[in-house]
């Protein structure tokens, strides 16, 4: 079945560090890819998507770029803030069943000022 | 802007009791969504619903039951509790297909099954 994989259970960086939060996938065809951002005490917030191979997905300053040859959708931001200390999904949904998202385990990322 | 709330935020049941968790959307989207939260899993699609009067099996629907009587409400009921369903449970509501498709989730139930 469909599958997301996060690396990092937690990363920890300094205020201005380069972030990078690895994301796989596992899954047919072309899914839809999607990062989500979760601040403590409140659900998941979405934060952008992609659909289609090298397609680039960008918001606040985080991006990510849909790369089928590697199956994977890494979060990229150049200089992180403390504000930016959240726990961080990747998920992935298909066609027309764009709703049913699945998210991998979670990324907590402490930024530290 | 979307707002879907949950009740309650907090609960405490025994084991073999009946617990009940609702949400409302003010969003008028079709789709409502049930996911758990644990550590290690992210989050898991237990049910949904494409509108009023349907509910469909997620990834996870044992031990669940959910109820879509309105557009605005949907209700995720576990009529016989057990410690193993201890977690924090989210609501979501969108609208899925489009190039806008989003969830909005609510803001949790922390479950805990004693």
């Amino acid at each position: 079945g469909d599958s997301v994989t996060q690396t990092e259970g937690q990363v920890a960086l300094s205020e201005e560090d380069f972030l990078t939060i690895h994301c796989n996938y596992s899954a047919s065809g072309y899914p839809a890819l999607f990062w989500y951002v979760q601040y403590p005490g409140e659900g998941p917030q979405f934060l952008f998507r992609a659909s289609r191979d090298k397609e680039k997905g960008s918001s606040r300053g985080f991006e990510a770029t849909y790369d089928k040859g590697t199956t994977s959708f890494h979060l990229r931001k150049a200089s992180v803030q403390e504000s930016d200390s959240a726990v961080y999904y990747c998920a992935l949904a298909r066609g027309s069943a764009l709703g049913r998202l699945h998210f991998g385990a979670g990324t907590q990322l402490i930024v530290i000022p | 802007e979307a707002a879907v709330t949950q009740s309650p935020r907090n609960k405490v049941a025994v084991t073999g009791g009946k617990v009940t968790l609702s949400c409302n959307q003010t969003n008028n989207h079709n789709n409502m969504y049930w996911y758990r939260q644990d550590t290690g899993h992210g989050l898991r699609l237990i049910h949904y619903s494409y509108g009023a009067g349907s509910t469909e099996k997620g990834d996870i629907p044992d031990g669940y039951k959910a109820s879509r009587p309105s557009q605005e409400n949907f209700s995720l009921i576990l009529e016989l509790a057990t410690p193993s369903q201890t977690s924090v449970y989210f609501c979501a509501s969108g609208d899925a297909g489009g190039s806008q498709n989003t969830l909005y989730f609510g803001a949790g139930t922390r479950l805990s099954v004693l």
